[in-house]
């Protein structure tokens, strides 16, 4: 069956950076894009982006450019986000979603702490 | 960008009402060209990932219990519960996946 397995939850101080993965199953990985989710603590969900994972172009929602990169290990069907220069408005879970168009397939969220 | 607004952003139910929550568009997610409207419905419930409910508008998903209808297009859409039990209390959430991808606010629901 198809799954979307993310890393565990982080802790960070300020300023430092994460990355974030997403192991993609039970699909061809390459066929679908790969979408971003931050929903900080008792929001809502905001899309951050997403990336082909057959180009590996990325794709940067407004609020995103900068700090945040999309990436892909295609031969380990995993997307990975990194977010450098970590802030306290970073707080949030992170969802990884499979595309083409709505997504039906969600990772199961990591929580990234950014506390002193 | 298309900004997506829903209404009202919480609500008190009691099980066996019928519920209708908005979401509306600030432009038309209906393609000209194979006339669906380019819209989704998630079902949000604490600790847990969004669950997809309906998409264009009123395709429901399968598993989805009947309950549950979308309707509306252009940019207006509704999502009816049309007897609330006790295991939908939770968030709900539109999306439009005609111009990138944008989500509504989200519509809280709690028990009366």
């Amino acid at each position: 069956q198809i799954q979307l397995v993310q890393s565990g939850p982080e802790l960070k101080k300020p300023g430092e950076s994460v990355k974030i993965s997403c192991k993609a199953s039970g699909y061809t990985f390459t066929d679908y894009a790969m979408h971003w989710v931050k929903q900080a603590p008792g929001k809502g969900l905001k899309w951050m982006g997403w990336i082909n994972t057959y180009t590996g172009k990325p794709t940067y929602a407004d609020d995103f450019k900068g700090r945040f990169v999309f990436s892909l290990e295609a031969s380990a069907s995993t997307a990975n986000l990194q977010i450098s220069n970590l802030k306290n408005e970073d707080t949030a879970t992170y969802f990884c979603a499979r595309g083409p168009l709505y997504h039906f397939y969600w990772g199961q969220g990591t929580l990234v702490t950014v506390s002193s | 960008d298309i900004v997506m607004t829903q209404t009202p952003s919480s609500q008190a139910v009691s099980a066996g009402e019928k519920v209708t929550m908005s979401c509306k568009s600030s432009q038309s997610l209906l393609y000209s060209e194979n006339k669906k409207n380019y819209l989704a419905w998630y079902q949000q419930k604490p600790g847990q990932s969004p669950k997809l409910l309906i998409s264009w508008a009123s395709t429901r998903e399968s598993g989805v219990p009947d309950r549950f209808i979308g309707s509306g297009s252009g940019t207006d859409f509704t999502l009816t519960i049309s007897s609330v039990q006790a295991e939908d209390l939770a968030v709900y959430y539109c999306e439009q996946y005609y111009d990138t991808w944008t989500f509504g606010g989200g519509t809280k629901l709690e028990l009366k």
